[in-house]
């Protein structure tokens, strides 16, 4: 079953541009983790956010998290085309051991 | 280096083949997982262990077998019996005590069936 609900499912921009992301999820949860995946390759962990945290940077990443509306928001500042990838957001659920996945959003930065 | 291996990379089977994707790795976490991905979709779990000798079902494990005989290895057997084997299979690691479930992944391993 998927949790995260990715929007948009596909996302150009020119390189400089910001890209925004969007993640709505059904359940409670413990954390939200934003990953990133280059084709054909394994997934990378980007950021973390804890259910209690309303917003988290790293570098030019910045991560929202609304627990009321179940939605979180990956926004990635100046872009650059080694940017391209697809960007997943996973839950942790609230006293559960399972990460769960949507189905991911795909970023092509142009030069 | 620290990490997770999988092999092989790529993978032809016939239909009707069992056959095994590796895992193994050297992080010392306790828990691994197995993921299917499929193109332009998500990562769906297929088994998971928390610790040696003990595993769970994820939500798609139909026709996929696992075993956990020691920490540092996961490695999943495609059955026979799994309709549509083809897809990009992703193993995965994280901590228990005292983790956020962050995940660490392998390169992948992928599947066709001819």
């Amino acid at each position: 079953s998927q949790q995260g609900e990715e929007d948009p499912q596909a996302l150009s921009i020119q390189e400089g541009e910001n890209a925004t992301m969007n993640c709505s999820y059904k359940t409670s949860i413990n954390n939200l983790q934003w990953y990133r995946q280059n084709s054909g390759r394994g997934l990378v962990h980007l950021i973390l956010i804890r259910s209690n945290e309303r917003e988290k940077h790293s570098g030019r990443l910045r991560v929202t998290l609304d627990t009321s509306k179940k939605s979180s928001s990956l926004l990635i500042t100046a872009s650059r085309a080694a940017d391209t990838a697809s960007y997943f957001c996973a839950t942790l659920n609230t006293g559960g051991f399972k990460t769960i996945f949507g189905a991911g959003t795909r970023l092509f930065v142009k030069a | 280096d620290g990490g997770i291996t999988q092999s092989p990379k790529y993978l032809f089977r016939k239909e009707g083949q069992n056959v095994t994707l590796s895992c193994e790795q050297n992080l010392n976490h306790d828990a691994m997982y197995w993921y299917r991905q499929d193109p332009g979709q998500g990562l769906r779990l297929i088994y998971y262990s928390q610790i040696v000798n003990d595993f769970q079902k994820g939500d798609i494990a139909e026709g996929y077998s696992v075993s956990r005989e020691k920490k540092e290895s996961f490695p999943l057997t495609v059955t026979s019996a799994q309709k549509n084997p083809t897809a990009f299979y992703l193993c995965a690691t994280s901590e228990v005590t005292g983790g956020t479930g962050e995940l660490f992944f392998g390169e992948g391993s992928r599947l066709t069936v001819l």
